[in-house]
């Protein structure tokens, strides 16, 4: 089993929508989640980051964490076309002492149709 | 201020020939990352350095040799290359000190193929 689980997708979304990606992880002491966002053939690009349960909010993004269910979330509303993009799903492990050892699920592909 | 840089943008090697990937960043960070992307499968950390002297393995070290040159440079080498290296190498580094909600910057990456 791998350690993040993300479905690879591609997901299509109509623009205006709400898109809803979803990330599992395997090690229940994981200390802190983070999404992360990847255009084809560049980078990628920090989003949000959440380490405590429950959503948080930034712009039209909200993230959300159930430890107990080892499931984060990221919602996007009001999908817009430039939000096409692969999205990462990444973990830290504990243990992870003195560096952001980043265990990253395989991602999962978002296209928003106009 | 140009973030974290990578060179060479594009390489092509043959089966046993030897590289250097190489990594700059200028945001005085302490922890510098060297990733691989391959399709389907995520990135997967390679080596890290928490501090300048220090480096570590990550999850596929083997077949890769790092160096923390100094604060801001962190090189990747492959001493004998292989076709399974065929990928995209991302270098990244955090603020220091690495905690568990920093952001990780990336540098634009090197797509290599090896032959």
């Amino acid at each position: 089993q791998k350690e993040v689980e993300q479905n690879s997708g591609p997901l299509s979304v109509p623009e205006g929508a709400i898109a809803s990606l979803n990330c599992t992880y395997s090690d229940r002491g994981s200390q802190s989640f983070f999404w992360y966002r990847q255009y084809s053939g560049k980078s990628p690009e920090l989003i949000m980051f959440i380490y405590s349960n429950g959503d948080k909010e930034d712009g039209r993004f909200t993230a959300q964490l159930n430890k107990a269910s080892q499931y984060v979330s990221l919602l996007i509303r009001d999908s817009q076309p430039s939000d096409s993009a692969t999205y990462l799903c990444a973990v830290m492990p504990p243990g992870a002492q003195g560096a952001q050892k980043l265990v990253f699920g395989q991602g999962t592909r978002l296209t928003i149709n106009p | 201020n140009a973030g974290v840089t990578q060179t060479p943008k594009f390489q092509v090697l043959k089966t046993g020939q030897s590289m250097t990937l190489q990594c700059a960043q200028d945001m005085n960070h302490n922890s510098m990352y060297w990733y691989r992307q391959d399709p389907g499968m995520g990135l997967r950390l390679i080596y890290y350095s928490a501090s300048e002297g220090t480096t570590d393995k990550g999850e596929v070290p083997n077949g890769y040799n790092v160096s923390r040159l100094n604060k801001r440079e962190f090189s990747l080498r492959l001493e004998s290359a292989a076709p399974s290296q065929t990928s995209v190498y991302f270098c990244a580094s955090s603020e220091p000190p690495a905690g568990r909600t920093d952001t990780q910057y990336f540098g634009p990456g090197t797509r290599l193929t090896v032959l």
